[in-house]
């Protein structure tokens, strides 16, 4: 079965801290892909990195990185010098390819992370 | 980039009433659409995926009978919710994928705030 888990419920820091939020997947395929989102106050879905599990590069854009480590199962995300305009809660998910049409494949959430980053 | 159009933002409405939700891609067609609803302060749960043309897959556990979907068009998908009751209230997601073939990304609706008094 499929699962995602953010066992951070809410992380507060002050401006100008890093911040990691963690990840960690369950799947049985071998193919799928790994998301992270922001959901600020306003309630919509801001889309902000999607890693195919072939791929264990890390990224970087920005303030923003990801630590992908299929040995884990983990997708961790950080935030470097994190910024008041940061807050906001923060998904990740997991998508299997198991179709042929990957359109239809769903996305699995976890429960989030609600960051409060206070000046 | 692409967007997603969900109408309205917010609904009140009294409880044994039904409710009709809009979700439009105003820049591409979408073959797939998916419901998602959102407890406060918790997860997003997948309700159902929607495929243009035909009918809607339901997650396990979600009535299809209570929430109508129907995709009657490769730019939009409509959740009605039937007889609403307080319970109900709820912050409803829609997403859409483009395309048939290979990957592409699921962008968002900006949600509804269904509030049943």
């Amino acid at each position: 079965a499929q699962k995602v888990t953010q066992a951070q419920t809410e992380i507060s820091v002050v401006e100008k801290e890093d911040v990691t939020l963690d990840c960690v997947y369950e799947t049985r395929d071998t193919t799928y892909y790994l998301f992270w989102y922001k959901q600020p106050p306003s309630g919509e879905l801001v889309f902000l990195i999607r890693r195919n599990s072939f791929d264990e590069q890390n990224e970087i854009s920005g303030r923003y990185s990801w630590n992908f480590q299929k040995s884990t199962s983990s997708f961790n995300f950080t935030i470097t010098a994190s910024q008041v305009v940061d807050s906001a809660v923060y998904f990740c998910a997991l998508s299997e390819a198991v179709t042929l049409s990957y359109n239809t494949d769903k996305l699995i959430f976890g429960t989030g992370t609600r960051l409060q980053v206070f000046p | 980039g692409a967007v997603v159009s969900q109408h309205p933002s917010w609904v009140i409405c009294k409880s044994g009433t039904s409710v009709k939700i809009e979700c439009r891609s105003l820049d591409f067609q979408a073959t797939t659409m998916f419901w998602y609803r959102q407890f406060p302060k918790q997860s997003l749960m997948l309700m159902a995926t929607s495929n243009e043309g035909s009918k809607a897959t339901y997650e396990q556990g979600v009535e299809k009978d209570k929430f109508l979907i129907n995709h009657a068009s490769l730019t939009l998908s409509t959740l009605t919710v039937t007889s609403a009751h307080p319970e109900d209230s709820s912050f409803y997601i829609c997403s859409a994928r483009e395309g048939t073939g290979g990957w592409t990304e699921a962008f968002f609706g900006q949600g509804t705030r269904l509030t049943v008094v």
